[in-house]
């Protein structure tokens, strides 16, 4: 079993809907969780940063973290066709040097139809 | 700023061949990461340099896998002998660290896709 599962898809949802993203883990030592979003042939960028359990809101994007159930989620709002993409989530044990290490999950591709 | 580049950005080699893979980070970045992509598996951890500390080189799959980053700047990632099964993306970050040794979001390069025959 991997450290880290996330549903591969792929999703396809309409332009304007609410868009939910999971992934659970199983290494409790996990603290800081992140949400990546890689476009085709391009490297990841960072969306989202979460210490620990709660929520982060970015605009359209919220993060949810609840690790009493080992749980992590984004919330994509009023989806566009720019959101198609797929999106990892990466989490880290942390440590005197910060976020070293990361271990992601495999990414879910996620197409906005307009 | 310029971000993080590799090169080439494609490689096709032989099985047995060796290849090099070249990472430039973010100027005055000291935390340097190699990932390697493969389909299916998402971004599996390779290598860390942190300034001039020992690299950290527990997610190398076997020995034919090394890296060294000269002048705690460029990294060049070597494989040695390739395998089909060595065929992924390879991706570079950096991130900047912070007093007492935090380091920042890492920041990724576009990959180097390597395809051995």
């Amino acid at each position: 079993q991997k450290e880290v599962e996330q549903d591969p898809g792929p999703l396809s949802v309409p332009e304007g809907a609410i868009v939910s993203l999971n992934c659970t883990y199983s290494n409790s030592a996990f603290q800081y969780f992140m949400w990546y979003r890689q476009y085709s042939r391009k490297g990841p960028e960072l969306l989202m940063y979460t210490y620990s359990s709660g929520n982060k809101e970015d605009g359209r994007f919220t993060a949810q973290v609840d690790k009493s159930s080992k749980y992590i989620s984004l919330f994509i709002r009023d989806s566009q066709p720019s959101d198609s993409a797929t999106y990892l989530c990466a989490m880290s044990e942390g440590s005197n040097f910060g976020n070293e290490k990361l271990t992601f999950g495999t990414g879910t591709r996620l197409t906005i139809i307009p | 700023g310029a971000g993080v580049s590799q090169s080439p950005s494609n490689k096709v080699t032989e099985k047995g061949k060796d290849v090099e893979l070249r990472c430039d980070p973010i100027s005055g970045h000291t935390a340097l990461y190699w990932y390697r992509q493969s389909l299916g598996q998402g971004l599996e951890f390779l290598i860390y340099f942190q300034g001039n500390s020992a690299p950290d080189k527990s997610g190398l799959p076997s020995d034919r896998f090394s890296a060294e980053r000269t002048g705690g700047s460029v990294s060049t990632l070597t494989i040695q002998r390739t395998q089909q099964e060595d065929s992924a993306v390879y991706l570079c970050a950096s991130s900047s660290t912070f007093l007492a040794g935090f380091t920042d979001t890492q920041y990724f390069g576009p990959g180097t896709r390597l395809t051995v025959l």
